[in-house]
């Protein structure tokens, strides 16, 4: 079984400022860990994945994450929060046991203010 | 590269009828899945077929079914439509051996009244 919990359901920053979205995860397995953003009323896009190479996992648009086993957790963040990063964010997790189902989070609304 | 093509984009039904959304996947990608979001919410795992097969399966009834052609392009059919089953169907295509993540389409906004 796997889940992920995403502790933040809104985070506000100003734009230029440092971003940091939460995620803790749980699975049966050696997970692969995902971020996706979703854009109003589009589809989801990848930001990143971690499949158990580097811990720290380098994405799109200046986004990065940390993979910590011991933390259980996946954080993402950016140095300097630009106005068109305004979306909600997901965490997701795969476990790699022969399926790649993901297991998403509920969410991120990241609200970026000039 | 078209990536993941769903169709339609949008769609209204009427409760107790029956849908069938398309989605043909991401060049090379031999896996389709499909989730559910409803608004405000996380999508959730519907089904995922490979090799013409329902692979794995959600916590959805057996109103939701699918198809998978030889092509590797799928099709979500819902029966018996409810109310609740208005949301945003998210089609992910990926490779069989997993782990890559999977590309998403735009989705179809399904709205039932």
């Amino acid at each position: 079984a796997q889940s992920v919990t995403q502790l933040d359901s809104h985070v506000s920053v100003s734009e230029g400022t440092p971003v940091l979205l939460r995620c803790n995860y749980s699975s049966s397995y050696s997970p692969s860990l995902f971020w996706y953003v979703q854009h109003p009323n589009k589809g989801l896009q990848l930001l990143l994945k971690y499949t158990s190479a580097a811990t720290l996992v380098k994405g799109i648009n200046g986004f990065e994450a940390e993979f910590k086993k011991s933390e259980t957790s996946f954080h993402l963040t950016k140095p300097s929060a630009h106005m068109s990063d305004a979306a909600e964010y997901f965490c997701v997790v795969s476990s790699n046991s022969g399926y790649s189902t993901l297991t998403f989070g509920k969410g991120t609304m990241l609200l970026v203010s000039p | 590269d078209a990536g993941v093509t769903q169709s339609p984009t949008h769609l209204i039904k009427t409760r107790g009828q029956q849908v069938t959304l398309r989605c043909s996947p991401k060049s090379g990608h031999d896996t389709v899945s499909w989730y559910q979001q409803a608004l405000g919410q996380g999508p959730q795992f519907i089904f995922q077929y490979y090799e013409e097969e329902e692979r794995q399966r959600g916590n959805f009834p057996d109103r939701f079914s699918g198809h998978q052609f030889p092509n590797y392009s799928s099709e979500l059919n819902v029966n018996a439509l409810l109310l609740g089953d208005s949301a945003l169907y998210l089609c992910a295509s990926s490779l069989v051996t997993g782990g890559s993540g999977a590309f998403f389409g735009q989705g179809t906004r399904l709205t039932v009244v």
